[in-house]
């Protein structure tokens, strides 16, 4: 079974924020913590990954709590073209969650 | 980024026949694949773990004999359902990652239709 628990949905007016949460309680000290996302009939696409630090890339921006047992995934400026379902896992257990399905309202 | 194909995208097979899928990673040497299967609207299960020229490692309740899972070289990786049935029909993705890397890299997914 996989070891994060994500909400199954969200929902998001466009251009605004979206914070999708993911608890990562059970994460060892060296695993880094990885977001994809996958849109209807497509192989899911790297998002961003991250160990202790926030970290920003193009896409997004990842929090991590302190205690690492859980991260935040933030979009700044949700896009109808963000409309996905987002997965986070542990790097070193590859087991999928049942993710959060991200819905974007124009 | 980097890149992986699947080819077939979709194949449709009559029960009781065989079908390989082909996993490549185009413009890097994936040391590590893995192999997914997903049912609509479910998650991603994963099947396989495999490693260049070791053989795969199946996670629990996946038929080995079944789904025959080839890594012969550093950009190719092949998944073979062994005498299909319609409850094997699904969405298989495979994905690819490299030495000192943590990222991994998906195929695009190959549907699989068992009549």
């Amino acid at each position: 079974d996989a070891k994060t628990t994500q909400p199954n949905s969200m929902e998001s007016n466009e251009e605004e924020p979206v914070h999708l949460p993911c608890n990562h309680s059970t994460i060892s000290g060296t695993d880094y913590i990885h977001w994809y996302r996958q849109l209807p009939s497509q192989g899911p696409e790297y998002v961003i990954h991250g160990l202790t630090s926030n970290v920003n890339n193009r896409m997004a921006s990842l929090a991590i709590a302190e205690d690492r047992k859980s991260s935040t995934l933030i979009l700044h400026r949700a896009t109808l073209r963000d409309a996905a379902v987002y997965y986070c896992i542990h790097v070193n257990d590859m087991r999928f969650g049942a993710g959060t399905r991200l819905t974007v309202k124009p | 980024g980097a890149v992986v194909s699947q080819h077939p995208s979709w194949v449709i097979c009559k029960s009781g026949t065989s079908v390989k899928i082909e996993c490549r990673s185009l413009d890097f040497q994936a040391t590590t694949m893995f192999w997914y299967r997903q049912f609509p609207k479910q998650s991603l299960m994963l099947m396989a773990t495999s490693n260049e020229g070791s053989k795969a490692t199946y996670e629990q309740g996946v038929e080995k004999d079944k789904f025959l899972i080839n890594h012969a070289s550093l950009t190719l990786s092949t998944l073979t359902v062994t005498s299909a049935h319609p409850e094997d029909s699904s969405f298989y993705i495979c994905s690819a990652s490299f030495r000192g890397t943590y990222e991994q890299y998906f195929g695009p997914g190959t549907r699989l239709t068992v009549t």
